[in-house]
């Protein structure tokens, strides 16, 4: 199985400021034939079901701020929160589908206001 | 709008067995995959499986496809997952979920239902 370890655990951001989350695959989820990274990010609420943010590394699902972005290639993925708001308080877990449908989460980051 | 509406809290005893629902609204319900993630309490995300429920099929981790089923009624546009031999590790929120097909045979799960607390104690 693929692993995915996220980093860090938890962290703490002033509101307005930038929140970085890394996400670390333990083989590329880089396929060669289209050149398309085979990872998406999700946001958890306290009390709420996950939801999509980012698919294909970059894409933002429609409807999730442009605040989000996602980057990164291969094996090393970042989700930044360029201007963190209150509404941003949650868990974010990183998801890898390059051996679909067996999917695997990363064990999350949290993250709260400083 | 899409909803996926689950069943509700159930405690069961080791050993026993549950079967959770999922019951979908406002698309085609033949046109996406189902798939099943679970979370014990103050954990991150496991997931369990999926089912097209377009023919039925289905796939599952090693470690649970013994004692896990999935099914679908379309007539009632209802999934099920049904998970046996219930140990208290068992105890989490599950969690329904529409597998929306991206190009090239990415996937996302773009909408899911409220969680079904399952708690396992003696």
């Amino acid at each position: 199985d693929i692993v995915l370890t996220q980093s860090p655990d938890s962290l703490a951001v002033s509101l307005g400021e930038r929140a970085t989350i890394h996400c670390k695959s333990s083989q590329s989820v880089l396929h060669s034939s289209n050149n398309k990274n085979y990872l998406g990010w999700y946001q958890q609420k306290p009390g709420q079901p996950p939801k999509v943010l980012i698919y294909w590394a970059s894409a933002r699902e429609s409807g999730v701020p442009d605040r989000f972005s996602g980057s990164g290639s291969g094996t090393d993925f970042t989700l930044t929160i360029s201007s963190l708001q209150a509404e941003d308080v949650a868990v974010y877990y990183c998801q890898q589908y390059y051996d679909t449908p067996r999917v695997t989460f990363g064990g999350g980051t949290k993250v709260e206001i400083k | 709008q899409v909803h996926l509406v689950q069943s509700g809290a159930e405690v069961k005893k080791p050993g026993a067995s549950v079967k959770v629902s999922c019951k979908a609204s406002g698309y085609t319900f033949t046109s996406f995959a189902i798939t099943w993630v679970r979370q014990a309490p103050g954990q991150g995300l496991e997931w369990m499986g999926w089912i097209s429920v377009h023919d039925g099929n289905t796939r599952y981790p090693q470690n649970l496809q013994d004692r896990v089923t999935m099914t679908t009624d379309t007539s009632t546009r209802t999934a099920y997952m049904e998970l046996r031999s219930l140990r208290s590790d068992d105890t989490a929120v599950y969690y329904c979920a529409r597998v929306r097909a991206l190009e090239a045979g990415g996937i996302a799960y773009d909408n899911w239902g409220q969680g079904t607390l399952v708690t396992v104690s003696a």
